[in-house]
């Protein structure tokens, strides 16, 4: 059972730029959460969504950003017009639905490293 | 919103040595659970240990074992027999049991190094 994958690992974007970050969760899974890594600092969590809705955005920056887990397919988090403050690691993670394995438990992906330059 | 404090930016310890690092949150909801996770220099976040919050039992996995005291709101993770590839960046987690959104709420981090 493959685990989460995210790619790409790296991603250099000029500043405004677009940035597509993806994140194919555990086979299963139909939970995903999407967190944000600055140096040196820990995990922040940006979004949750399952399959075609949004369920908690709260993490989001207001504007710029956004996700999507469609029917088929990976999710997508997507930066529009990038800014040197948004070089970071971005981690996908992905849990099981209420009623199969751990729901507590979050899965993470490797990361991608976004690099503005 | 839960806050989870790791007041040890940095932890050195002796290989085969014990070394303990420090986690406090702050909460007003009864269930929850607790998280420690390791992240080695490749990044990947790896789960070490969890702990729910209405079991009175202290979580163990190998030499990975925690000390939770619910009333001090105190979640302390040991490292027991430290090994070289113990050393990472280790990350307390909470998340919430009642909330039906299970998002982590992480700490800062505390950097680990193993000297040999």
């Amino acid at each position: 059972n493959a685990g989460v994958m995210q790619n790409p690992r790296h991603l250099v974007r000029r500043r405004g730029q677009e940035a597509r970050l993806r994140c194919s969760p555990m086979k299963g899974h139909s939970h995903v959460y999407w967190y944000r890594q600055l140096p040196e600092e820990g995990l922040k969590f940006m979004v949750y969504l399952q399959k075609e809705n949004i369920i908690d955005e709260s993490g989001m920056p207001k504007e710029r950003f956004s996700a999507e887990f469609p029917k088929e397919g990976p999710s997508i988090l997507r930066i529009q017009q990038v800014v040197r403050g948004d070089s970071a690691a971005y981690f996908c993670a992905s849990s099981p639905g209420l009623t199969s394995g751990s729901p507590y438990e979050q899965y993470f992906g490797p990361g991608t490293r976004l690099t503005v330059t | 919103a839960q806050t989870v404090t790791q007041s040890q930016p940095e932890m050195s310890v002796q290989e085969a040595e014990t070394v303990t690092l420090s986690c406090t949150y702050d909460t007003s909801e009864s269930d929850y659970y607790l998280f420690w996770y390791k992240q080695p220099p490749s990044r990947q976040m790896i789960l070490v240990i969890r702990q729910e919050a209405y079991k009175q039992q202290n979580a163990t996995e190998n030499r990975f074992s925690v000390n939770f005291q619910k009333a001090a709101k105190s979640f302390s993770l040991k490292i027991s027999d430290s090994q070289l590839g113990d050393a990472a960046m280790y990350f307390c987690a909470y998340r919430s049991a009642i909330s039906v959104n299970y998002k982590l709420s992480f700490g800062a981090g505390t950097t680990v190094t193993v000297r040999a």
